[in-house]
């Protein structure tokens, strides 16, 4: 089984430039999360899907950042204009249902650097 | 909210001693608790989970953790660590409902010497 899918995995950009991250969940997994994760720190959740609905994005920056995940597969996470504070990794999971106690499967991340 | 302590950020190990990396949780509801691993250039991965029942879980590889609620810890042990266990080790809560976000701590570098 293919796990979760990131692409790029290492991107280098200038401040004020946007920048978009993709993320392909494992097949079948309804539920999609995209996590902030700086030097030294646990992820942090941005957004979670379930199917198309974002139903939590409390801690999105939607002043610069924003998300979507139009068929409820795929999703893509965009930054616009970037800041040299969002140096960092960004690391997209999925799971098969809504729930505590569900597994979260993680992709290998994609690690920003802001110049 | 839950909040979660890792009280060590690093923790060197010679190969084959035993180790425990300490855990401890706030929380004012019922939660799940889990250890992920993240090997070098790797996502992370579920290592282990509390849900109900037995107070101790254990991994495949040979780790296990406690849950202790009147101290409020989760910490993951390994009686005999090997190389290939050299990683970061998060550890994370969730409340029962999933309405919440699983909550990390900052994460614990293991380093295996030989």
């Amino acid at each position: 089984e293919a796990g979760v899918v990131q692409s790029p995995r290492y991107k280098i950009i200038e401040k004020k430039q946007p920048v978009a991250f993709w993320c392909n969940p494992i097949s079948g997994h309804n539920t999609l999360y995209w996590y902030l994760q700086n030097l030294g720190q646990g992820p942090e959740l941005l957004i979670r899907y379930e199917n198309e609905e974002a139903v939590d994005d409390s801690q999105l920056p939607k002043d610069r950042f924003s998300a979507e995940r139009l068929k409820g597969v795929d999703s893509t996470l965009k930054i616009q204009p970037a800041e040299l504070g969002d140096s960092a990794v960004y690391l997209c999971a999925s799971s098969p249902i809504a729930g505590g106690q569900e597994t979260q499967y993680f992709g290998p991340g994609t690690r920003l650097l802001v110049l | 909210a839950q909040s979660v302590t890792q009280l060590d950020s690093q923790v060197p190990v010679f190969e084959e001693a035993p180790v425990e990396l300490r855990c401890n949780y706030s929380s004012s509801v019922s939660v799940y608790l889990f250890w992920y691993v993240q090997y070098p250039n790797q996502g992370l991965q579920l290592l282990l989970k509390y849900l109900s029942g037995s107070t101790l879980v254990e991994s495949i590889n040979g780790f296990e953790a406690e849950f202790n609620k009147s101290q409020t810890s989760f910490h993951l042990r390994k009686p005999s660590v090997h190389i290939s266990d050299t990683a970061e080790y998060f550890c994370a809560v969730r409340e029962w409902s999933g309405n919440t976000p699983l909550v990390f701590g900052k994460g614990t570098r293991l380093s295996v010497i030989a």
